[in-house]
């Protein structure tokens, strides 16, 4: 059980560049997101998506869009990076079995400089 | 205002004492709330979650104050393995199923035990 991959690890782009990151989970959670964290800020989300076929924006959605083509995979594209995307980024799936048990399992993170 | 809000710290403290870190979210609506530990530039795991008026598990006491809207947690007999960055997240969606969106996260507090 492989939980929640992420590739890949580290990238560095020049602006203008595009690029995919891709998440996998196979524990068949409805729920996956796509975090970044900056210095002092925390988690901000960017999308998210209740299930295959399906996504919405987060709350800093703007430079980034995302797929959801199958259950396990969540995508997430820079069509045109830019340095205020340098960041490192999380994927995370949901579980919820309960009012009262849930938890996000989290990927290892990206860490992407664009210069 | 931010949502969740969190004393950044550092909070440096030697083997075997007691610390205490304090959260407060602005959402009076607020259903569920999570402590989440993370090593430094690896990915947030799941600690404690909070959905009553607190919890306990080992030496990690979790304690819910809805009234003045915050949430502590309370690390007794401190361990060097401790040293990590603590984030606080908060649900304003609910408890229901239906919702994914808002996982609210507060920028971390960083403790490091120092032996």
């Amino acid at each position: 059980n492989a939980g929640v991959t992420q590739t890949p690890k580290f990238r560095v782009l020049k602006t203008g560049q595009s690029m995919t990151l891709l998440c996998a989970q196979d524990m068949n959670h409805e729920y996956m997101y796509w975090y970044r964290q900056d210095p002092g800020m925390g988690l901000r989300l960017i999308h998210y998506s209740v299930g295959e076929g399906t996504t919405a924006k987060g709350e800093v959605p703007d430079g980034y869009n995302v797929s959801r083509l199958k259950k396990q995979n969540f995508l997430l594209g820079l069509e045109s990076a830019a340095p205020s995307q340098t960041s490192v980024y999380f994927c995370a799936s949901r579980f919820r079995d309960s009012a009262t048990n849930e938890k996000l399992f989290f990927g290892s993170g990206t860490q992407l400089s664009v210069l | 205002r931010k949502e969740v809000e969190q004393d950044p710290g550092p909070f440096n403290v030697p083997e075997g004492a007691t610390v205490a870190f304090n959260c407060t979210y602005s959402n009076s609506a607020s259903q569920s709330f999570f402590w989440y530990r993370q090593d430094c530039r690896k990915e947030p795991k799941l600690l404690m979650s909070v959905y009553s008026s607190g919890n306990e598990d080992g030496r990690f006491t979790a304690q819910l104050n809805r009234a003045s809207q915050y949430i502590s947690l309370l690390i007794r007999d401190s361990k060097l393995s401790d040293s990590a960055t603590y984030l606080c997240v908060v649900n304003d969606g609910g408890i229901s199923s239906g919702s994914a969106r808002q996982l609210t996260f507060g920028s971390g507090t960083q403790l490091t035990v120092l032996p």
